[in-house]
């Protein structure tokens, strides 16, 4: 069975780090895209970052450029994103999703794990 | 960066009807369009990917068509499940952008 499953979230004080992790189960991990995506409280879907299937290219979004940073490690079926600088309005949801072979959709997510930036 | 809108913002509909949802791209997408249906506390699912094709599992009362800079989703007979939150998402360029996404509730 394809599977994601988030880890790593949890309260974090506002200028403070996280880490999170995804791991990968029932697929070829190490073909596919990846990205992370966050819903905020109420909110709409917000695409975060991707990394391409080998970790030799990623993209961001502009707010979170310079403080996210997305990795993989192939050999271990993860995926990480390093979380720093942390801000109130970073307070989501946050779910790893493998991209399709084709299509370029996201066609597996995991649960999603909640990061929660407050004092 | 590409923005995406959607319409209507939420619609009230009766098992058995058609629905239509509308997306709006600003620019061309080369219809790299995917529709995804999201529950209430639930990940999304991916229901089409590059603007008209079906993914697999998926009932075929879910259709996507368009293209260009405007798409649409159709569920051709709803269904109780159906009753969810609906984004559209391009595929086109970084970043990745969802629209604001459409509720279809029970009329």
């Amino acid at each position: 069975e394809v599977q994601l499953e988030e880890s790593g979230g949890g309260l974090v004080q506002p200028g403070g780090s996280l880490r999170l992790s995804c791991a990968a189960s029932g697929f070829a991990f190490s073909n596919h895209w990846m990205n992370w995506v966050r819903q905020a409280p109420g909110k709409g879907l917000e695409w975060v970052a991707n990394i391409k299937y080998d970790g030799s290219e990623t993209s961001y979004l502009d707010s979170v450029k310079g403080r996210f940073t997305i990795s993989r490690d192939n050999a271990k079926n993860s995926l990480y994103l390093q979380m720093n600088s942390l801000r109130a309005e970073d307070t989501a949801v946050y779910y790893c999703a493998r991209a399709a072979l084709t299509g370029r959709g996201g066609d597996c997510w995991g649960q999603g794990t909640l990061v929660t930036v407050s004092s | 960066d590409i923005q995406m809108t959607q319409s209507p913002f939420s619609v009230s509909a009766s098992v058995g009807d058609r629905v239509t949802i509308t997306c709006r791209a600003s620019q061309g997408i080369n219809n790299w369009l995917n529709w995804y249906q999201q529950k209430p506390g639930k990940a999304p699912k991916l229901l089409t990917y590059a603007a008209s094709s079906l993914q697999s599992g998926v009932p075929s009362r879910f259709s996507g068509s368009g293209s260009g800079t405007d798409f649409t989703l159709t569920i051709s007979s709803l269904q109780p499940e159906d009753f969810a939150t609906y984004y559209c998402q391009q595929g086109n360029s970084s970043p990745f952008t969802f629209g604001p996404g459409t509720k279809v509730d029970i009329k």
